[in-house]
């Protein structure tokens, strides 16, 4: 089974640049996470698509920070402009569904640096 | 805002020592899960944990949930090299689904 890609894996710009993630999960997960990993902390979550609609995105930084998921299966996740204070992992995440006790299957992430 | 903090931060020790790491907070958690991060991976997830009291092992490692769902230890008998990497802990508030991730501690386990 293939696990949850994500592209690019490296990226640096430079501030009030914009940017963009791509990520595909395992095929028939409903569930998909975005998270954001500072160095040295744990990920902390942006925003969770159930299908392709979004169940929260309390932490995502909306003036900047947006994501999309059409059609369920694939999604993006776009920084516009980029501050220097967004430089980290972004982590691609997938279930098969968000109730309790789910096991979420991590992609490689994303590795931004903001300079 | 729920905070799972994790102790220590930091751990180096000799391969064959064992240790223990810790995650708290002052919430109650409906399930609580245990992950391993490598270097250049995302988080695997290890355990997780859903009764009060709860001990599980996984080969030479040992997960406990607090008997109030409020914290959790993980153990490791005989630490290797190949344990070396982030552990992370991640709990689900009771009456949500959502999983907060623990602050984290770096394990590096010298041969």
């Amino acid at each position: 089974e293939a696990g949850v890609a994500q592209s690019p894996r490296y990226k640096i710009i430079e501030k009030r640049q914009s940017v963009a993630f791509w990520c595909n999960p395992i095929s028939g997960h409903a569930t998909l996470y975005w998270y954001q990993q500072i160095l040295g902390q744990g990920p902390k979550l942006l925003i969770q698509f159930q299908n392709n609609g979004v169940v929260d995105d309390s932490q995502l930084p909306k003036d900047r920070f947006s994501a999309e998921r059409l059609k369920g299966v694939d999604s993006t996740l776009k920084i516009q402009p980029a501050k220097l204070e967004d430089s980290a992992v972004y982590l691609c995440a997938s279930s098969p569904h968000s109730t309790d006790g789910y096991e979420q299957y991590f992609g490689p992430g994303t590795r931004l640096t903001v300079t | 805002t729920q905070l799972l903090e994790q102790s220590p931060q930091f751990l180096s020790i000799q391969e064959g020592e064992n240790l223990t790491v810790y995650c708290n907070s002052s919430s109650v958690f409906s399930s609580l899960q245990w992950y391993r991060q490598e270097p250049g991976e995302g988080p695997v997830l290890l355990v997780t944990v859903v009764t009060g009291g709860e001990v599980k092992k996984l080969k030479r490692l040992t997960f406990q949930f607090g008997d109030a769902r409020k914290d959790s230890s993980l153990h490791i008998t005989a630490a290797q090299p190949g344990d070396t990497g982030l552990y992370l802990c991640a709990g689900a508030p009771s009456g949500t689904y959502k999983y907060i991730f623990g602050t984290g501690t770096r394990l590096k386990v010298l041969a």
